[in-house]
């Protein structure tokens, strides 16, 4: 079972940024798909979810408007598009599954995204 | 939003000796299924954070049975029995009940 994100980079505000995770081990389509991130030295923070069929989002006050959730089933990959950046944006941006309960059981090693003129 | 409070916030202890981190929720974390959804993760150094503890108690495969959770309704506990050096690093309480999901300030655990 493994989550692998990819996509952050150094970026000005008001850049957009598409953040990717790839998942592999587990029946993908079944599972919640998350994102969480944790700003520098600070703690972690839920950002958004994905139901297992795409038909269900949710966000965070913090992003919603900004932020799109996606995944392609297809390719066991879960992306979070990030519009309008700006530096309280910036952190490690970590995916992670649920399902029937059992949450956030298995993580990925995040991706960075820093925001800085 | 659900808030989750910590304590304490920074927690230096002796190798061997136990140590307690409290965790209390601002809602009932309790579900009418009887469930009560209260999970703890870990986050040694430049680690992703691991999952410890799900609804309360039930420790995670691989999880040493030195660490345990303890609690109910809105407080909550983990408990390291003897804690060993590689035990250092941020342990956060989070409630899976209520949405938007919320996670506790984290507590750092450190070796005297």
């Amino acid at each position: 079972v493994q989550l692998v994100e990819s996509g952050g980079d150094l970026v000005q505000p008001g850049a957009s940024l598409r953040l990717s995770c790839a998942a592999s081990g587990f029946t993908f389509k079944n599972y919640w798909m998350h994102w969480v991130r944790q700003a520098p030295g600070k703690g972690l923070v839920w950002v958004s979810r994905v139901s297992g069929d795409g038909s269900s989002i949710t966000y965070a006050d913090s992003v919603k408007g900004r932020f799109t959730i996606s995944r392609d089933n297809a390719r066991n990959t879960v992306y979070l598009q990030m519009n309008s950046l700006s530096v309280e944006d910036a952190a490690v941006y970590y995916c992670t599954r649920d399902a029937a309960g059992n949450i956030f059981d298995v993580w990925g090693q995040g991706t960075m995204v820093t925001v800085s003129s | 939003d659900v808030v989750m409070t910590q304590s304490p916030l920074s927690l230096p202890v002796t190798l061997g000796q136990p140590a307690s981190i409290s965790c209390k929720s601002s809602h009932s974390l309790a579900h009418t299924d009887g469930n009560t959804y209260l999970n703890w993760f870990q986050q040694r150094p430049g680690q992703s954070p691991r999952r410890l503890i799900y609804k309360v108690s039930n420790r995670d495969s691989g999880v040493p049975d030195r660490f345990s959770g303890s609690g109910s309704g809105t407080d909550f506990t983990l408990t390291v029995s003897r804690v060993e050096a590689e035990d250092v690093g941020v342990y956060y309480c989070m409630q899976g009940l209520h949405w938007p999901r919320t996670f506790g300030q984290g507590t750092k655990v450190e070796i005297k």
